[in-house]
């Protein structure tokens, strides 16, 4: 697609419940962010992808979070046994190289826990 | 460890005035890159520049200009004859040669009145 591709754009869950949220990249771009943002916050990064393997997953706050990426492409974070404090902005992001190319973000998907 | 600081948390002008951002960011690598997004109230992420540490010259892109200097480990954004449009959050970022992930400050929010 022309831009990087974020669904569903809001989502609304009760606590405790489990979520998915996708992700399409820019096509051909190889590396591919999750990051979130609370309100009147920067984003903070989750994990980043270079191909289907997480380079980098430093930033997942517990293991109730997992990412996957299974075929290079489209990725899908997952969280489970929601909690009120996961309530964020869910921002995806992909760039052609992992270093010293920008990345570009989708809209993100905005996750309300109640 | 890498930080980045954006002190104004808010900024309110009238329109056709000039505006600094100013960002100022910490990292003991000598290689990294600098960026800044722009965020309307749509939410999406706007990349505006990439800036490496190799590469001290200054930027003007039609209203835009960015001012680096290693010297006080500052990153500067400048609009001039500022427009309603500009109206948004605007993300000064870092990342480092080795890293993949983007350090965001907490960005400035600019108000362009008319």
């Amino acid at each position: 697609g022309a831009g990087v591709s974020q669904t569903p754009s809001n989502k609304v869950t009760e606590k405790g419940k489990y979520v998915e949220l996708r992700c399409d990249p820019i096509s051909g771009h190889t590396a591919l962010y999750w990051y979130r943002q609370s309100l009147g916050q920067g984003p903070e990064f989750l994990i980043y992808f270079q191909g289907t393997g997480a380079a980098d997953d430093s930033g997942l706050p517990n293991d109730r979070f997992f990412a996957v990426r299974p075929e290079g492409s489209v990725s899908t974070l997952k969280i489970q046994r929601t909690e009120r404090g996961d309530s964020a902005v869910y921002l995806c992001a992909s760039s052609f190289l992992a270093h010293g190319t920008e990345a570009f973000f989708g809209q993100g998907t905005r996750l309300t826990v109640v | 460890a890498q930080k980045v600081t954006q002190a104004q948390t808010e900024i309110s002008v009238v329109e056709k005035e000039d505006v600094t951002l100013d960002c100022v960011y910490e990292t003991r690598d000598t290689t990294y890159y600098l960026f800044w997004y722009k965020q309307p109230p749509s939410g999406e992420l706007v990349f505006l520049i990439r800036r490496n540490s190799f590469d001290e010259q200054n930027e003007i892109s039609g209203r835009y200009s960015w001012n680096f200097q290693k010297s006080t480990s500052s990153f500067n954004f400048t609009i001039t004859a500022s427009q309603v449009v500009d109206s948004a959050v605007y993300f000064c970022a870092l990342k480092t040669g080795t890293a993949s992930k983007l350090t965001f400050g907490t960005g400035t929010r600019l108000q362009v009145t008319l």
